[in-house]
């Protein structure tokens, strides 16, 4: 099955800084990667998504980069401010019909420093 | 955007006694949902894959009877912990989409915190 890591597992910004979350995934045919945004006791929240026909997508001060040939995708935020301070997962998942679950990284606390 | 509901939101019951969680879609019909668990500080593990009038998929290493689930319709799906011991303390997030396309975005509830003493 699919096999997601995620680094670092914390990170701490200085607030205006950028910050740079990595994943990498080990099923070649995974072509869905989302990113999510969980605070602290709350559900996870879909933050932006890149499917494999793309290599970048933008959202404002969210990024998303993914190299297929390399099997991993990233997630930056630029300007960092103190209410992006949470946890984020990334994770993939395959449109097989049949196999369309999604595999979490282990996560990365971003704390944003003011 | 849409919007899923989880009850109870916290949940403490005695070691041996069984627990159901709800989820609702509230604004659409899901297709398909599926229940996760996290436990502290850790990452959102999978436990199955419930489609509507069908049994769920479980995956590896999650006993299908000690987790029941059951999604009877398309707004609802529930989760019951049989049986429940401690090592089941965990928090239990539910997730819902509309339509087959595995693209659409997963909605995921507010989660619900079960406590076994």
């Amino acid at each position: 099955g699919e096999n997601v890591e995620q680094h670092p597992s914390t990170l701490s910004v200085q607030e205006g800084d950028s910050a740079v979350i990595k994943c990498t995934y080990s099923d070649s045919a995974s072509n869905y990667f989302p990113w999510y945004k969980q605070e602290l006791g709350k559900r996870p929240q879909l933050i932006i998504d890149i499917r494999s026909n793309v290599g970048e997508k933008k959202d404002q001060r969210i990024a998303v980069t993914l190299n297929k040939t390399a099997k991993h995708f990233s997630l930056h935020i630029t300007e960092t401010q103190p209410e992006d301070s949470a946890v984020y997962f990334c994770a993939a998942s395959s449109s097989n019909f049949g196999n369309e679950k999604l595999t979490f990284g282990t996560g990365t606390r971003l704390t944003i420093i003011p | 955007g849409a919007v899923v509901s989880q009850h109870p939101s916290r949940v403490i019951c005695k070691s041996g006694t069984s627990v159901k969680i709800e989820c609702r879609s509230l604004d659409f019909q899901a297709t398909t949902m599926f229940w996760y668990r996290q436990f502290p500080k850790q990452s959102l593990m999978l436990m199955a894959t419930s489609n509507e009038g069908s049994k769920a998929t479980y995956e590896q290493g999650v006993e299908k009877d000690k987790f029941l689930i059951n999604h009877a319709s398309l707004t609802l799906s529930t989760l019951t912990v049989t049986s429940a011991h401690p090592e089941d303390s965990s928090f239990y997030i539910c997730s819902a989409r509309s339509g087959d396309n595995p693209y659409n975005e997963q909605f995921f509830g507010p989660g619900t915190r079960l406590t076994v003493l």
